[in-house]
């Protein structure tokens, strides 16, 4: 069966550091990948998507970027951390074939300070 | 763009009872996915039922069901039997079958069962 993982679960990160977060998938090959935030008390934003190593799509200018060096992995990085980059950021993978949803990892509470 | 409403930011229900939570939504496309996602105290999403558009029944899932009227462009979910453990956030979400199928996700229902 296919397993997402997440780390660090919590992260508290001085303001104008960087940031790195991994997200690995087993159990499955070349899977879409998807990072999303979510702000306190609100719905899921997707900020990046990856089709492919190496391939990435952003969907929101900001202060973030990401990596898929290897098939199962995806990075979110940050060069220097903002307040407003403070929230709860989840993984996702996608399955084909019939069912065709979106799986999601435990995910990473991050507070900038 | 697509956008997904969810008009009942906070509801409660006693255990054992049924309640619906409410879902609308807006697009021009005929094609599409909606699902119910609950968000428990821990954080993770977890997909709770899963709709296809081009399907006229409705989806269910052991005590969960849906309502779907595409013409009406609403989906709401049905928590029947209602346990303790259903206490969660539910977020309504929508993915269209073009582009790179991100999910738009409405602003939440919390939903709070009573013992």
């Amino acid at each position: 069966s296919q397993t997402i993982h997440q780390w660090p679960a919590t992260l508290v990160q001085p303001v104008g550091s960087p940031l790195s977060l991994e997200c690995t998938v087993e159990g499955t090959s070349n899977p879409n990948l998807y990072w999303y935030r979510q702000a306190a008390g609100r719905g899921l934003q997707l900020l990046f998507y990856s089709v492919g190593i190496g391939q990435i799509s952003s969907e929101v200018p900001q202060n973030l970027s990401a990596s898929r060096p290897q098939d199962r992995q995806f990075i979110l990085s940050s060069k220097k951390l903002l307040l407003s980059d403070s929230g709860f950021y989840l993984c996702a993978w996608r399955s084909g074939g019939s069912t065709d949803t979106q799986y999601f990892g435990p995910g990473t509470r991050l507070t900038v300070l | 763009a697509q956008t997904v409403t969810q008009s009942q930011p906070e509801m409660s229900v006693q255990e054992a009872e049924t309640v619906t939570l409410s879902c609308t939504y807006d697009t021009s496309e005929s094609n599409y996915y909606l699902f119910w996602y609950k968000q428990p105290p821990s954080r993770q999403m977890i997909l709770v039922i899963r709709q296809e558009a081009y399907k006229q029944q409705n989806a269910t899932e052991n005590r969960f069901s849906v309502n779907f009227q595409k013409a009406a462009k609403s989906f709401s979910l049905k928590i029947s039997d209602s346990q303790l453990g259903d206490t969660a956030m539910y977020f309504c979400a929508f993915r269209t079958n073009f582009g790179n199928e991100k999910l738009t996700f409405g602003t939440g229902t919390r939903l709070t069962i009573i013992p």
